[in-house]
This record gives C-alpha cells, structure tokens and sequence, in this order.
C-alpha cells in the first residue's frame, strides 16, 4: 500500500517551453501533497504544499508564477514549470500524506527528471 | 537556514559492518524520519521516531533521538550491499512538511 506514482519519469524539452508533472496517490487519498526538488548529489528542498481544492503555499524563494501546482483531486497533483530555462533542470519528487491515517508519514514518489535544453 | 545537518557526507564499509550516520537540526520538533534513496529515485520511508520517544527498532535499523541535543543516529546493524544508497533525515516541526537534511552517502562493499 501507500504507493505514489508520477509522470513522466524523464521528460527533456527546449528552453521557452512548460512542462507539467503529474503525482499521483495509488491506493489512498491525499489532502495534501509536496513538491521537492533535487540537485545532484544534494538534498531535497521543498518547493511548494500542495492542498487539494486550495491555493498551493509557496516556500520562500519559489516563483509560484513559474511553479504552478494544481490539486484538483485527492489523488492528483500537478506541477507545471513555465517557460523552462536550462537552470530549471533537476530532479523533481513529489510526496503525499494518507489522509485517513493519522502518520506523519510521507510516501514520494519515483521522480521526475527535467533536461531543458 | 533550517536545513539539517548530516554527518558523515558518505561513508564506506564492508559488508557485515555496522553503519552509523548522525542527524541534527536546530528547531522544535514533533518527529524525525529517516529516508533512503538509491541512485536516481525517490525516497523510502525507513523509520519515524517521535519527539517524546528516545529510541526505536526496526529489523537491522536502529534510531536514537536526543532532543536535548537536538540530533538522531541510525545505525544500520550487518550491512549489505543493498544498503548501498543516500539516507536522510527529515524532520517535521508540525506544519506537515518535512525539512531534510544535508544526507549520508553509504556504499556497502562486497
């Protein structure tokens, strides 16, 4: 059980272009859901909180007009980077909490590599 | 920065050896996490200690928690090969999210 999916895995697109990232809760639903992203050989900062039915909170530094996050769903959640420049590139992992389980237990996902060339 | 610190940066050993990697940070917290990550995936939950407990088992991992000093240990017990991966922790100061710390590089030799 507890198992997060995303997609795609690896996507590489040219600078000036969006791209959307999908998280998905399998076997449970989740109010609430985080975006994290990753640089080689670095920890994991979180990007943004992703509430279903609500505006995403932002952590400082995060563009939220470059960072769009839709929780439209309890089982999904989607990040879009707009207008991706090569810098944008890293590794972006999503995590969900099971909402009918009282854990603070975050379950992530596999990952998501953007190349932007 | 509220980031945690994790010490060592990497760490190789031999199978059958004991790992030992430490955690700290400098907030309050309700609870602390341990994570793996192998090589270009995401996170594993291991293990969850809370803030009122000092010590925790499960299978060949070990966590300790000093909250006085604001740091954790895990210690993995006759490594494997397979423990090979990053491990993090991660901490939450009761807000839901998790902060993660600078993480432990373990490569587990044959």
């Amino acid at each position: 059980g507890a198992v997060v999916s995303q997609h795609p895995s690896w996507v590489i697109c040219k600078s000036g272009t969006s791209v959307k990232i999908e998280c998905r809760s399998l076997d449970f639903q989740a109010t609430t859901m985080f975006w994290y992203r990753q640089f080689p050989k670095q920890s994991l900062m979180l990007m943004a909180t992703s509430n279903e039915g609500s505006k995403a909170t932002y952590e400082q530094g995060v563009e939220k007009d470059k960072f769009l996050i839709n929780h439209a769903s309890l089982t999904l959640s989607t990040l879009t980077v707009t207008s991706a420049h090569p810098e944008d590139s890293s590794f972006y992992i999503c995590s969900a909490r099971d909402s009918e389980r009282s854990t603070d237990t975050q379950y992530f996902g596999p990952g998501t590599r953007l190349t932007v060339l | 920065s509220q980031q945690g610190e994790e010490d060592p940066q990497a760490l190789s050993i031999q199978e059958g050896e004991n790992a030992t990697m430490n955690c700290s940070y400098k907030t309050s917290i309700n609870n602390l996490q341990w994570y793996r990550q192998n090589s270009g995936r995401g996170l594993v939950h291991l293990i969850l200690i809370r803030s009122n407990e000092r010590e925790k088992h499960s299978g060949r991992l070990r966590v300790t928690l000093d909250t006085s000093k604001k740091s954790s240990s895990l210690l993995i017990t006759a490594s494997r090969a397979a423990d090979t991966a990053s491990y993090f922790c991660g901490f939450n100061t009761g807000f839901q999210k998790l902060v993660f710390g600078t993480g432990t590089r373990l490569l587990v030799s044959p």
